[in-house]
């Protein structure tokens, strides 16, 4: 886990305006994830990426926008479509070397807050 | 696409008593199922996993069954302790219709152990 790192940890986003949220890993993964979490929702996919320039919407995509232009970083967008976007933001990683494919590792996460 | 349910949404117990949480899937191409116990304020961290070709599985005081036929999944932690205490979810990976596979996360259960 601790090959995962966000930035910011605490984020505000004022009315209007886009945030980007960011998500990097020294780990060698090829997969990369964002998740949201809402208190008593559990964890619902934004968007995930297997390999670089190429990516998918999860369930909840709308108002977001995501980039893979380096296997280390998948930096996440909440644009201002994004009409609630108070929540914990959670980057995950997997592929690890000789073990399943399935496996994910968390960052820290990034809390965002509407002024 | 899979849909993962997990009871109970709060669990309490005393210190020593065994604790066990419950999850169902859907999907039957579902193959991998890990547990993530997350504390507050901090980053879900994997706890166990099982694959879909194995019965139960056994880290020291945790553990996990798995009944593919009934398409359910549970947590069972023996001797629970006060650390214990956190949010604990489930989830089922699957591919299926999609080249890259993806977990599908319960809703997550707060176990509170009391001494």
């Amino acid at each position: 886990d601790g090959g995962i790192t966000q930035s910011p940890k605490y984020l505000f986003r004022k009315e209007g305006q886009n945030v980007t949220l960011s998500c990097e890993q020294n780990l060698n993964h090829d997969a990369m994830y964002w998740y949201r979490q809402d208190p008593g929702q559990g964890l619902r996919l934004i968007y995930y990426s297997q390999i670089v320039n190429d990516f998918q919407k999860g369930d909840i995509a709308e108002g977001y926008s995501v980039s893979r232009e380096k296997k280390e970083s998948f930096p996440l967008t909440v644009t201002s479509a994004q009409k609630n976007p108070t929540a914990f933001y959670l980057c995950a990683s997997s592929h690890p070397g000789g073990r399943p494919v399935e496996t994910q590792y968390f960052g820290p996460g990034t809390r965002l807050l509407v002024l | 696409g899979e849909n993962v349910e997990q009871h109970p949404s709060t669990l309490s117990v005393q210190e020593g008593d065994s604790a066990v949480i419950k999850c169902t899937y859907s999907d039957s191409a579902s193959n991998y199922f890990p547990w993530y116990k997350q504390e507050l304020g901090k980053r879900p961290q994997l706890i166990i996993d099982i694959r879909s070709n194995v019965g139960e599985k056994k880290d020291q005081r945790i553990a996990v069954t798995l009944n593919k036929t009934a398409k359910h999944f549970s947590l069972h932690i023996t001797e629970t302790q006060p650390e214990d205490s956190a949010v604990y979810f489930c989830a089922a990976f699957t591919d299926r219709g999609s080249t890259l596979g993806r977990l599908y996360f319960g809703r997550g259960t707060q176990l509170t152990v009391w001494p």
